[in-house]
């Protein structure tokens, strides 16, 4: 069974760093694209950023371009999402979800979601 | 950037009913088009990619259809377990991907 578990959701000031942690079980994880998806709390989703299988393909939206970085370790099954200058704006649920084997861009497996919450 | 529209906003069915969700795309996405169901308080779920064809596990009552700008979800025989906020999501123009914004089904 894929199971997708994220961690490091905090409450941080703004202006401040956080680290968010995916764990993947279940599936060969450097086999898939990985991806972060956010969603303000009665809000849409958003697509954030996705990394290729062998981790040297990213991609970001230009929202959090520039501010923060994906990266993932293939030994320990983890994904990674390094989020810099943090603004009010960034808060929201983050999902890590593993891309479609026919297709890394469709996003077949989430996690439960970490949540972030950028307040002074 | 792509933009995709979705309609209804909410959508108030009764239970046996057939649901028809629209999602239209600012430019051409060919077939690359998915579709996901979230629940309260769960995460999304994929129901259909490439336009039409059906995620693992996911019931026929659940169809995909349509090209280039204008897509449609249908859900034949709605149960209540179907309420749910439908999201479309466009891959045309990787490496980025696009969320329309959502259509809720009510099951009264």
């Amino acid at each position: 069974e894929v199971q997708l578990v994220e961690s490091g959701g905090v409450v941080v000031q703004p202006g401040g760093s956080l680290r968010l942690s995916c764990a993947a079980s279940g599936f060969t994880f450097d086999d898939y694209t990985m991806h972060w998806v956010r969603q303000v709390p009665g809000r849409g989703l958003e697509w954030v950023s996705l990394i290729s299988w062998e981790g040297t393909g990213t991609s970001y939206a230009d929202s959090v371009k520039g501010r923060f970085t994906i990266s993932r370790d293939n030994r320990d099954n983890s994904l990674y999402l390094q989020m810099n200058s943090l603004r009010h704006d960034d808060t929201a649920f983050y999902y890590c979800a593993k891309g479609h084997v026919d297709a890394g861009m469709v996003l077949d497996q989430w996690g439960q979601g970490t949540l972030v919450t950028v307040s002074s | 950037d792509i933009v995709l529209t979705q309609s209804p906003g909410t959508l108030s069915l009764s239970p046996g009913e057939r649901a028809t969700l629209s999602c239209r795309a600012s430019q051409s996405v060919a077939v690359f088009l998915a579709w996901y169901q979230q629940k309260p308080g769960q995460a999304p779920r994929l129901l259909i990619y490439s336009a039409s064809s059906r995620a693992s596990g996911i019931p026929d009552r659940f169809s995909g259809s349509g090209s280039g700008t204008d897509f449609t979800l249908t859900i034949n025989r709605l149960e209540p377990e179907d309420s749910a906020v439908y999201y479309c999501q466009e891959y045309g123009r990787a490496p980025k991907l696009t969320f329309g914004g959502g259509t809720k089904v009510e099951i009264k």
